[in-house]
């Protein structure tokens, strides 16, 4: 499969804890996202890595967000402390060009 | 915020054509549109874009008006498998301005 991948697929965490969630690109796809999906609501945009910099973040990244991407291949999101509120699906999705592709993204479900 | 307003909701019969609207009159210059559509449980999934030409692919068409303050996309032949939300969204190409916002879609539902 040479789509995006993210992993988990799903995690279940404690309030409190911190979780890590991961994402592979497509192969020599330069740009990175990673959106937010809520029940309901498209997906919201929360950063942005062109290879390794990351170039733009959202107000919706709060201090406990934090994303990295080293050598500009895979990234990963971290959330601090995580809150009921952070329960949602994450998405990440890779470009080089016009297209974005999505990957299956990873649900969150913090009890 | 969204640049796009599309209607929440619409249905289609299985083999006719689904015609979906979408308003972007604040659209720039330099803005393209984009659809996308994501079917339950799954990642958004790219459809078409276009800047100011009709546009058309193996999936669907877009239809841009002379004014690109509107555009249509169309399914020719609606499948059961092509119920899903879909998402209008204008979006720059290239830089800081490349990321893209979506709005709440239109949930397509296609019924035998």
């Amino acid at each position: 499969d040479t789509g995006v991948s993210q992993n988990p697929r799903h995690k279940i965490t404690k309030r409190g804890q911190n979780v890590t969630f991961r994402c592979d690109p497509i192969s020599e796809h330069n740009r990175l996202y990673w959106y937010r999906q809520t029940l309901g609501q498209g997906p919201e945009f929360l950063t942005y890595f062109q290879n390794e910099a990351q170039l733009e973040k959202s107000r919706l990244l709060s201090d406990r967000f934090s994303a990295e991407r080293p050598k500009g291949s895979f990234s990963t999101l971290e959330i601090q402390r995580t809150e009921q509120g952070d329960s949602a699906m994450y998405l990440c999705a890779s470009t080089a060009g016009a297209e974005a592709f999505f990957g299956q993204g990873t649900r969150l479900t913090v009890v | 915020d969204a640049k796009t307003t599309q209607p929440t909701s619409m249905d289609c019969a299985e083999g006719r054509a689904a015609n979906l609207p979408c308003n972007h009159s604040t659209i720039s210059g330099n803005e393209y549109v984009y659809w996308y559509r994501q079917i339950h449980s799954q990642g958004p999934q790219y459809i078409i874009h276009g800047l100011k030409n009709n546009e058309t692919n193996e999936m669907a068409s877009l239809i841009i008006t002379e004014d690109r303050k509107s555009s249509t996309l169309i399914l020719p032949h609606a499948t059961l498998r092509d119920t899903a939300v879909y998402y209008c969204i204008v979006r720059a190409l290239g830089g800081s301005q490349g990321n893209l916002i979506f709005g709440k879609g239109t949930k397509l539902s296609v019924k035998p």
